[in-house]
């Protein structure tokens, strides 16, 4: 069985640049979640969805980020424009349900902001 | 969700036992402890979880107070590719769907733990 997908693996843009990661769940997950891992830190809750509803999205930085999943399957993160603090880990994980007791991980997206 | 405590990092030989500890002391009664790993650059891995027995899996085991407030994750026979962050964390219990908070997992800067040979 397929884990997680996430592309690309590896960002680099300059400030000011919009950029987008892209994340395939496990087939048959309802929910997904963004994250944001800075360096030597753990991860961070952006967004949560059930299915394509966004149940969680307090700590998403709206000003500049945007999430969707469309079709309740695949998510795209967004930021508009890329800031010099955007440099970071962006992790996507999917589990059965709300409920589930486990999240799976993706490998990530590793974004350079000059 | 409650918080967790964590040693910024700890060391293992080969072969022993490596145990780690979480303090988890403002853990509520539906709340679970569970334990993923991060090797580097790579995703968190599920390891294991628990509510107030004891858990063991393929992985590693789990031991949870009776007071609940602190746990241990032991990894049997650590090897070289265990090396990794540890991260322990509590969440809302499964089986509550209408609560938005259920699955919310906060995770906080883990145990980086180096098994050496």
């Amino acid at each position: 069985e397929a884990g997680v997908v996430q592309s690309p693996r590896y960002k680099i843009i300059e400030k000011k640049q919009p950029v987008a990661f892209w994340c395939n769940p496990i087939s048959g997950h309802n929910t997904l979640y963004w994250y944001l891992q800075n360096l030597g830190q753990g991860p961070e809750l952006l967004i949560r969805y059930e299915n394509e509803e966004a149940v969680d999205d307090s700590q998403l930085p709206k000003d500049r980020f945007s999430a969707e999943r469309l079709k309740g399957v695949d998510s795209t993160l967004k930021i508009q424009p890329a800031e010099l603090g955007d440099s970071a880990v962006y992790l996507c994980a999917s589990s059965l349900n709300m409920d589930s007791d486990t999240q799976y991980f993706g490998p990530g997206t590793r974004l350079t902001v000059l | 969700d409650a918080k967790t405590t964590q040693p910024t990092s700890m060391d293992c030989a080969e072969g022993r036992a490596a145990n780690l500890p979480c303090n988890h002391s403002t853990i509520s009664g539906n709340e679970y402890v569970y334990w993923y790993r991060q090797i580097h650059s790579q995703g968190p891995q599920y390891i294991i979880h628990g509510l107030k027995n004891n858990e063991t899996n393929e992985m590693a085991s789990l031991i949870i107070t009776e007071d609940r407030k602190s746990s241990t994750l032991i990894l049997p026979h650590a090897t070289l590719r265990d090396t990794a962050v540890y991260y322990c964390i509590v969440r809302v219990a499964s089986g509550l769907g209408a609560n938005t908070n259920a699955g919310k997992s906060t995770f906080g800067d883990g145990t980086t733990l180096t098994v050496k040979p």
